[in-house]
C-alpha cells in the first residue's frame, strides 16, 4: 500500500518565483494536512482539509501561501511570490476518519530552498 | 499550552542501552502519540496511548502516561544504531493535535 507521496523532493528556486508543492494522500483517508518544519520553529501546521474542504487555514503564514484540494487524491500548496524565509521542509500528511486526534501518515517532505 | 515538550532535547547512548524520552504537557488530552523521524524522512507514527490508559507496549517500545502529572515517557529497550532518529510526542484534544519540538536520539554502535 503506497504511503503519502509528495513531489518534488527538493526544490531550489530564486526569490520571487512561484513554487508549487504536490501531495497525494493515502487512498481512503479523508483528512489531509500541510506542515512546515524548520529548526527554529519546529513542526507547524499550515492548513488541513476534511473531505477536500479546507477546515482551518489559520497557520498559513500570509497571503502568499495558498492550498487547494481539487479531489480526494491530490492537493497542492503554492507560494507566490516566494521569499528566502520560506525555506523549510514542507510535509503533507493524511489520516483516516476520526478527526485530528487520529494517527497521521506523513510523506517524506519537500525540501524547499529559496535563494 | 496543549503542546507537548520533550525532554531531553538530545540523548546519546551506546547500542544495547535503554533510552528514555519524556513528554510534558499543560492541558487535557484525549490521547498522546509518539512519532519517529529519521533524517531526511517524514514522521512515522509509533504508538498512541489514550487518556484512560497508563501503559502500552509495541515491539520494543514501552509508553507510559501519567495524566495527574501531565507527562508521558517513551522507553526503547536494548537500543540499536537503527533507532537513531528524532522522537516527537503529539498531544491530541478536541480535534486538535500539537507536536513537540522532539528529542534527538543518537545510538552509537
Amino acid at each position: 500500500d503506497a504511503g503519502v507521496i509528495q513531489s518534488p523532493r527538493h526544490e531550489v528556486t530564486e526569490m520571487g518565483q512561484e513554487v508549487t508543492l504536490r501531495c497525494k494522500p493515502i487512498s481512503g483517508h479523508d483528512y489531509l494536512f500541510w506542515y512546515r518544519q524548520t529548526m527554529m520553529r519546529g513542526l507547524e501546521l499550515l492548513i488541513y482539509f476534511n473531505n477536500n474542504v479546507p477546515i482551518d487555514d489559520s497557520g498559513m503564514p500570509e497571503d502568499r501561501f495558498s492550498a487547494k484540494m481539487p479531489n480526494a487524491s491530490f492537493s497542492t500548496l503554492k507560494i507566490q511570490p516566494s521569499e528566502p524565509r520560506d525555506s523549510a521542509v514542507y510535509f503533507c500528511a493524511s489520516s483516516f476518519s476520526g478527526g485530528r486526534n487520529q494517527p497521521q501518515h506523513f510523506g517524506d517532505g519537500t525540501r524547499l530552498s529559496i535563494l | 499550552s496543549q503542546q507537548g515538550e520533550e525532554d531531553p532535547q538530545a540523548l546519546s547512548i551506546q547500542e544495547g542501552e535503554n533510552a528514555t524520552m519524556n513528554c510534558s504537557y499543560k492541558t487535557s488530552i484525549n490521547n498522546l502519540q509518539w512519532y519517529r523521524q529519521n533524517s531526511g524522512r517524514g514522521l512515522v507514527h509509533l504508538i498512541l496511548i489514550r487518556s484512560n490508559e497508563r501503559e502500552k507496549h509495541s515491539g520494543g517500545l514501552r509508553v507510559t502516561l501519567d495524566t495527574s502529572k501531565k507527562s508521558s515517557s517513551l522507553l526503547i529497550t536494548a537500543s540499536r544504531a537503527a533507532d537513531t532518529a528524532s522522537y516527537f510526542c503529539a498531544t491530541a484534544y478536541n480535534n486538535d493535535m500539537r507536536f513537540g519540538a522532539g528529542t534527538r536520539l543518537t545510538v552509537k554502535p
